[in-house]
């Protein structure tokens, strides 16, 4: 199986900052990693597809980068409507796993 | 516009049994890539099951052997058999579609099971 891992796993931060969570994999995904952002009592749902792709309705302070094992997700100017908990995700092969959560909460 | 409303859930002895259900709307279940994903209390994701659009079926190794994923084209709705239940399968299960193998674009509300004697 491949294993996902996140650093930090959680960080305060305040508005207007700029946020970056890192994800690796246990081997190459190459890019089919995804981003998912869940606010408590919440669904996730899903911010960044593909790595870098950013899904339909997403603001795009949002963005994600990387390939292989190594991925990155920024938020360019954080609003208070971001503070949430966030996964990384393989879906490069079953069992689709994710990592364990970045918690991002007000400074 | 994509709904997906999970049932079923509910307080179960181990060992026991449970069906859940994940009713669909705005799209059609057979032509898409459905999963369970279960988040126990105050835990992370844990992905459960996917069947594919050609039907084909994958689990975590988990749950292999105890749950069953199926879906009911005609009633456009996706379920998750779960049986010989333990306490760690007590999670809130979400049902999540996507066009795309492995991916989450949609996601349910969730439903709670808790497996406690």
């Amino acid at each position: 199986d491949i294993q996902m891992t996140q650093s930090p796993s959680s960080l305060s931060a305040s508005v207007g900052d700029r946020v970056t969570i890192t994800c690796r994999a246990s081997q190459s995904i190459t890019s089919y990693l995804n981003w998912y952002q869940q606010k408590p009592g919440k669904a996730p749902k899903l911010l960044i597809y593909a790595a870098s792709s950013l899904q339909s309705g997403v603001p795009s302070r949002f963005s994600g980068s990387g390939s292989g094992t190594d991925f990155t997700l920024t938020i360019s100017s954080l609003q208070p409507e971001d503070f949430a908990t966030y996964y990384c995700q393989q879906s490069y092969s079953t069992p689709f796993t994710f990592g364990p959560g970045t918690k991002v909460d007000i400074k | 516009e994509v709904q997906l409303v999970e049932s079923g859930g509910g307080l179960v002895q181990p060992g026991g049994s449970l069906r859940l259900s994940c009713a669909a709307s705005g799209f059609t279940v057979s032509s898409n890539y459905m999963n369970w994903v279960r988040q126990a209390p105050g835990k992370g994701l844990d992905w459960v099951s996917v069947i594919y659009s050609g039907a084909g079926t994958y689990y975590a190794d988990s749950v292999k052997g105890r749950f069953t994923i199926s879906r009911d084209n005609s009633k456009n709705t996706l379920y998750l058999q779960m049986n010989s239940l333990r306490a760690e399968d007590t999670a809130v299960y979400y049902c999540a579609v996507s066009p795309t193998p492995g991916n989450f674009d949609y996601w349910g509300q969730g439903t709670l099971v808790t497996v406690s004697s």
